[in-house]
């Protein structure tokens, strides 16, 4: 089974220019998130998709991020403009449903540096 | 939000047994406690998850008291391979629906010597 794939790996961009990234989560899973992971903390929640409709955006900064589930399956995220505190690893992540309890299923992740 | 405490780091040696408690004083009824680890450079990675007692797979354990407010996560004879990030969850089912949000901390630095 594949796994959840994400690109690029790494982008390195200037502050106030925009940038996105995609997710391809595992075929099937109804469920999609994405984190924001910064350097020696762990990952925070940033949007949450049931399909393609978001149930759980409540961290995402909504002045400068963006984000679809195309068709209940891709995913992207946008920054614009991007700021230095952006710098960070954007993690992609799937499951099947949506509980707690489910296991989520990472990928590699994007690192983004903003300089 | 049902949080979590855990130790910022442990040191083992190859071939112990390491155990790494995490507190979770706030947790509720319905949630269950997850652990994840995670390797430089990766996402994290599904270890184990248990609502009360013991369970155990091929990986690792986990001990729950009966009041629930702590889990150990119990890794048997560790390698060098099992260094890495371990985050103790607890499901958080926000607003009374079955949707959840985990809420990772900062997690347990894991170091294996040889």
């Amino acid at each position: 089974e594949a796994g959840v794939a994400q690109s690029p790996r790494y982008k390195i961009i200037e502050k106030r220019q925009s940038v996105a990234f995609w997710c391809n989560p595992i075929s099937g899973h109804a469920t999609l998130y994405w984190y924001q992971q910064i350097l020696g903390q762990g990952p925070k929640l940033l949007i949450q998709f049931q399909n393609n409709g978001v149930v759980d955006d409540s961290q995402l900064p909504k002045d400068r991020f963006s984000a679809e589930r195309l068709k209940g399956v891709d995913s992207t995220l946008k920054i614009q403009p991007a700021k230095l505190e952006d710098s960070a690893v954007y993690l992609c992540a799937s499951s099947p449903i949506s509980g707690s309890t489910d296991t989520q299923y990472f990928g590699p992740g994007t690192r983004l540096t903003v300089l | 939000l049902a949080k979590t405490t855990q130790p910022i780091s442990m040191d083992s040696y190859e071939g112990q047994e390491v155990n790494i408690t995490c507190s979770h004083n706030n947790i509720a009824t319905n949630d269950y406690i997850t652990w994840y680890q995670q390797f430089p450079s990766q996402g994290p990675r599904f270890i184990i998850q248990g609502y009360k007692t013991k369970v155990t797979n091929e990986v690792a354990s986990l001990f729950i008291p009966a009041d629930r407010k702590s889990s150990t996560l119990s890794l048997p004879r560790v390698s060098l391979s099992d260094t890495a990030v371990y985050y103790c969850l607890v499901g958080d089912r926000a607003r009374g629906s079955t949707l959840g949000r985990l809420y990772f901390g900062r997690g347990t630095q894991l170091t294996v010597w040889p």
